[in-house]
């Protein structure tokens, strides 16, 4: 099946310092990719979906200057999380979906996440 | 009103029991339905797909009611490895973005 490659899994940063987070899509062609954040005990929200080629579409909320979205290639999106601050400590996680080989009923497939730490 | 509304839980079971979790959502025009499991600091994992005439897969039986936009998801049988969290999640018509309900936590105990 579809696999989704994130890095790194976890990292700590310093206050006001910017991190980088990788999503790949290993044997397939993400068109979309999608980012979601992840605090302690609660659900998936989503942040911002990333398209090839064009401005990622961000959610009601999420400032864009912050994070910042590139769609670079069909197998590569990045989030950076930029001045950091300990509120921005959560997990983060992509998903995508192969449209050629997967149907509606098999749904997405996420990376496997990253910790973000901010000190 | 959350778009999609899960049981609390937590849910504590002996090992062996049946557990039935469910799942309401609000947008009518809500086309696909999933439930996914995520372990502790982990990427949530599909389960199962949902559909209107209900699906088996083993232990695990996920029914749909489109007319009450509920969805439900049964486990026989619970096995220690079934402790995680199983999350309610809803694909709309036209959209491909997923909205998850906010997990119901289940710990089978020995």
């Amino acid at each position: 099946g579809a696999v989704v490659s994130q890095h790194p899994s976890w990292v700590i940063c310093k206050s006001g310092t910017s991190v980088k987070i990788e999503c790949r899509s290993l044997d397939f062609q993400a068109t979309t990719m999608f980012w979601y954040r992840q605090f302690p005990k609660q659900s998936l929200m989503l942040m911002a979906t990333s398209n090839e080629g064009s401005k990622a579409t961000y959610e009601q909320g999420v400032e864009k200057d912050k994070f910042l979205i590139n769609h670079a290639s069909l197998t590569l999106s990045t989030l950076t999380v930029t001045s950091a601050h300990p509120e921005d400590s959560s997990f983060y996680i992509c998903s995508a979906r192969d449209l050629v080989r997967d149907r509606d009923d098999y749904g997405y497939t996420f990376g496997s996440g990253t910790r973000l730490t901010v000190v | 009103r959350k778009e999609v509304e899960q049981d609390p839980g937590p849910f504590n079971v002996p090992e062996g029991a049946t557990v039935a979790f469910n799942c309401t959502y609000s947008n009518s025009a809500s086309q696909s339905f999933f439930w996914y499991r995520q372990d502790c600091r982990k990427e949530p994992k599909l389960l199962m797909s949902v559909y209107s005439s209900g699906n088996e897969d083993g232990r695990f039986t996920a029914q749909l009611n489109r007319a009450s936009q509920y969805i439900s998801l049964l486990i026989r049988d619970s096995k220690l490895s079934d402790s995680a969290t199983y999350l309610c999640v809803v694909n709309t018509r036209g959209a491909q973005k997923l909205v998850f309900g906010q997990g119901t936590r289940l710990t089978i105990n020995p």
